[in-house]
């Protein structure tokens, strides 16, 4: 049980383009889901915050209106990167999370996104 | 600010060799620290924790306790197995705040 999927795994688009990333718990409702950031040889970075119904909370230093964050239902969230750049590539991860303690985040497998 | 410090990889062993994966912390109270694993094509994954000074969180063979005095949550394991074969990342979680996460160790375990 506890799985989270991501699609697509990986993505190469043309710089300028917009690239929509989907996260679903496939057994269990979330009521809190997490976007991370990660780079060669560097350590995940939280992106933002969002819970089901409600506005996502991004963490210092993130672009909201460059990372959409939609979490629609309490089984999906999306990310969007907007206006892609090549400094936009980057490993996007996401977790889902029942109830407040972190170790109850269950992770997806991750998006490998390339810009062009 | 908080922080975590793991060894760099990547580390290399022969089956049934002894694991150890320094980590180190940085803190302004008293973290949560976990060892999560991911195996190649999968999600990241809990391995263990430990809340307080003193535990010792365990599973699956692997071990590590939480040594407040030195600021370490080292990984252990006594044989290794081709199939542990993996990236591990140490993290700290304060107040049940966000995780604060370690680079990252590559494992590689040979027949």
């Amino acid at each position: 049980g506890a799985v989270v999927s991501q699609h697509p795994s990986w993505v190469i688009c043309k710089s300028g383009t917009s690239v929509k990333i989907e996260c679903r718990s496939l057994d269990f409702q979330a009521t809190t889901m997490f976007w991370y950031r990660q780079f060669p040889k560097q350590s995940l970075m939280l992106m933002a915050t969002s819970n089901e119904g409600s506005k996502a909370t991004y963490e210092q230093g993130v672009e909201k209106d460059k990372f959409l964050i939609n979490h629609a239902s309490l089984t999906l969230s999306t990310l969007t990167v907007t206006s892609a750049h090549p400094e936009d590539s980057s490993f996007y991860i996401c977790s889902a999370r029942v109830g407040v303690i972190p170790d109850t985040q269950y992770f997806g497998p991750g998006t490998r996104l390339t810009v062009l | 600010g908080d922080s975590v410090t793991q060894m760099e990889g990547p580390v290399t062993l022969s089956e049934e060799a002894f694991l150890t994966i320094n980590c180190t912390y940085t803190a302004t109270g008293y973290p949560s620290l976990f060892w999560y694993v991911q195996y190649p094509g999968e999600g990241l994954q809990l391995l263990l924790k430990a809340t307080k000074a003193d535990d010792k969180g365990s599973n699956k063979g692997f071990e590590a306790t939480y040594r407040k005095e030195t600021t370490s949550f080292h990984l252990e394991k006594g044989s290794v197995q081709v199939s542990d074969s993996a990236v591990y990342f140490c993290a700290l979680s304060e107040d049940n705040r966000k995780l604060i996460w370690g680079l990252g160790t590559s494992l590689a375990v040979n027949p």
